[in-house]
């Protein structure tokens, strides 16, 4: 089985500022790791994906992740905050080529001028 | 690429009626399709995993006559909220199984359907 599990569910950043959201992973097999950001109502758009190939995975908008497997964790970050980054952000695992999700709680970036 | 969409984006019905939503894979084949069930401010649920042309698979805890679920081509599944209350309020959300531009299997989603039930 897997899980995700994403500490802070709001993060206020000031526009310019280092954006941190922290998420770490339960699997029992090989994970795939994504993160996925969701504007108000709206679906869900993929920001990057773990594949098992490179750790520091690259993804659209600035945005990047590392897979640590001593720590567990895909930690995405951006260096420099955007107005536009405020949304919900989902960390999400599934087992390797395994379609079905398991989404973290979410976390609500918020970017103060 | 990679494009899914849902229609429709809102509806508000009267409770006891029935609710279809459609997913649509718009430049790909889907063969799995997923819906999914978001509350305000809470994470999205996974309801059912719909493979084209078989039954779709339920989770723990959701009505499956409630819920009917149909997957009848590789680019579209459709919803049915059964004689919707509104305890059903809520938005729903689908997604598609494809090669992402990683190479390997990506959910793309598509933009939700709020349904108010009054």
């Amino acid at each position: 089985a897997q899980s995700v599990t994403q500490l802070g569910s709001h993060v206020s950043v000031s526009e310019g500022a280092l954006v941190l959201l922290r998420c770490n992973y339960s699997s029992s097999v090989p994970p795939y790791l994504f993160w996925y950001v969701q504007y108000p109502n709206q679906g869900l758009q993929l920001l990057l994906k773990y594949t098992s190939a490179a750790t520091l995975v690259k993804g659209i908008n600035g945005f990047e992740a590392e897979f640590k497997k001593s720590e567990t964790s895909f930690h995405l970050t951006k260096p420099s905050a955007h107005m536009s980054d405020a949304a919900e952000y989902f960390c999400a695992v599934s087992a390797s080529n395994d379609y079905k999700l398991s989404f973290g709680a979410g976390t609500t970036v918020t970017v103060r001028a | 690429g990679a494009v899914v969409s849902q229609h429709p984006s809102r509806v508000i019905c009267k409770s006891g009626t029935s609710v279809k939503i459609e997913c649509r894979s718009l430049d790909f084949q889907a063969t799995t399709m997923f819906w999914y069930r978001q509350f305000p401010k809470q994470s999205l649920m996974l309801m059912a995993t719909s493979n084209e042309g078989s039954k779709a698979t339920y989770e723990q805890g959701v009505e499956k006559d409630k819920f009917l679920i149909n997957h009848a081509s590789l680019t579209l599944s459709t919803l049915t909220v059964a004689s919707a209350h509104p305890e059903d309020s809520s938005f729903y959300i689908c997604s598609a199984g494809a090669k992402g531009q990683w190479g390997t299997d990506t959910q793309y989603f598509g933009p939700g359907t709020r349904l108010t039930v009054l």
